[in-house]
Formats: C-alpha cells, structure tokens, sequence
C-alpha cells in the first residue's frame, strides 16, 4: 500500500446522507484515482486528477464528486444521488511519465456500507 | 472497445506445484499490461507489467508473466507456489495515448494454495 493512506478502513452510512472518503499520498505522484470495487467484477473508474485544481470523470462519476485542491489529496464524496453506494472503494496514484508508461499505486481502501 | 478478460474465477493448487493465472486481452492498439494482486480488505498490490521487450517479464515474489502477441495473452506465472499466495488476482490493460482514465481490469481470478 505505500504511501497512500485511505480513511476510515470502515464507514457506514444512512441512506439520503453525503459521506467523503479520504485519500492522501505522499509519493509527490501528480495523477490520483478513485475506483469502486463489487463482488466479481473488476474495478471500475469513477474520477481521476491529473494535476491540482483539475479532474475528470471516469466511467460511472454519477452521485459522486471529487475535489484536487493539494497535490497530496484527492477526496471523494458519495452523495445521496448515488443509488447503490455499497462497495470497496480504492484509491491510486500515479506519476504520470510519457506515453502511458506510469504504475499506478493503491491504497489500502475503504469499505462503505449503507444501512 | 478495450477490454480484459481473466477466464477462470477460481483457481486451485497444491502448495509446492506450479501456478498459472490466465488472462486474454483485447485492444485496438500496443498495450500496455499489469499484474495487480490483492489480499483480503487490502488494496492492490502491484506485480509487474509488460511494456515492450522481452516476452517475459519478471516480477515481485517470484512471479512471471509471458506476453503473447498472437494469442493476446499475459498469463501470470509461478514455478511453485505458497499457500501465502492465496489471493484475488487481477490483469489490466491500457492502450497506450488514449488518456489516463484508460486502465481496464479483468474481473480477478481467486488463487488458492492449498497445503
């Protein structure tokens, strides 16, 4: 896991409530990640940074943002428009080099429950 | 459409015999492949990656992949496995160019040891 640190490991959350997860890195990577992870299926992208003050969204952003505003932390918040929030959510890193070249480094995830 | 395939949900060995962990891809490009594995509520750990070069590519705790052009395979390997090798495997796949949100996972594969 490195140096990418998630919290909480564990959250549990009402339904109608916002909830944000942390993740911060120390690696000085500039590109970080957030990815959601159910049961038999692979990661899937929600949003990634490439660089401070900017973002994107991945393949499935709806009821989820993000924010960039240090190099070190890229928080995610699950809003209440999210219908199945339920999941391992993972966090990356990675220093991006040329033509695609950069690993990407997780960290230790958080699991959100919603009751 | 990019995408990964890891055949084989689970998968069994005998704690001491070679292991395989099988992995198809299929992209419009060169691409780029990653070995991920993870333990129980861990993150991803990374293992190793093909780039370009030689066929086989080594990597952390004594695992090896061979890329297969031909039959767009990247199958992982080891010539004797530990019962510390249970754990979900994942394969992934990036075509190089196309922008940072162009990692895609396969599903994983359960590896377990048994002893």
């Amino acid at each position: 896991d490195g140096g990418i640190t998630q919290s909480p490991k564990y959250l549990f959350r009402k339904e109608g409530q916002n909830v944000t997860l942390s993740c911060e890195q120390n690696l000085n990577h500039d590109a970080m990640y957030w990815y959601r992870q159910d049961p038999g299926q692979g990661l899937r992208l929600i949003y990634y940074s490439q660089i401070v003050n900017d973002f994107q969204k991945g393949d499935i952003a709806e009821g989820y943002s993000v924010s960039r505003e240090k190099k070190e932390s890229f928080p995610l918040t699950v809003t209440s428009a999210q219908k199945n929030p339920t999941a391992f959510y993972l966090c990356a890193s990675s220093k991006p080099l040329a033509g695609g070249l950069d690993t990407q480094y997780f960290g230790p995830g958080t699991r959100l429950t919603v009751l | 459409a990019q995408s990964v395939a890891q055949p084989e949900d689970q998968v069994n060995v005998a704690e001491g015999n070679p292991l395989t962990v099988k992995c198809t891809y299929s992209v419009s490009g060169n691409p780029y492949l990653f070995w991920y594995v993870q333990y129980p509520n861990r993150g991803l750990q990374f293992l190793l990656k093909y780039i370009t070069g030689d066929n086989l590519v080594k990597g952390s705790y004594g695992f090896e992949a061979e890329f297969n052009k031909s039959q767009t395979s990247f199958h992982l390997k080891k010539p004797s496995a530990l019962v510390s090798d249970s754990a979900l495997y994942f394969c992934a796949v990036r075509v190089p160019l196309t922008g940072a949100n162009n990692l895609f996972f396969g599903t994983g594969t359960r590896l377990t040891v048994i002893p």
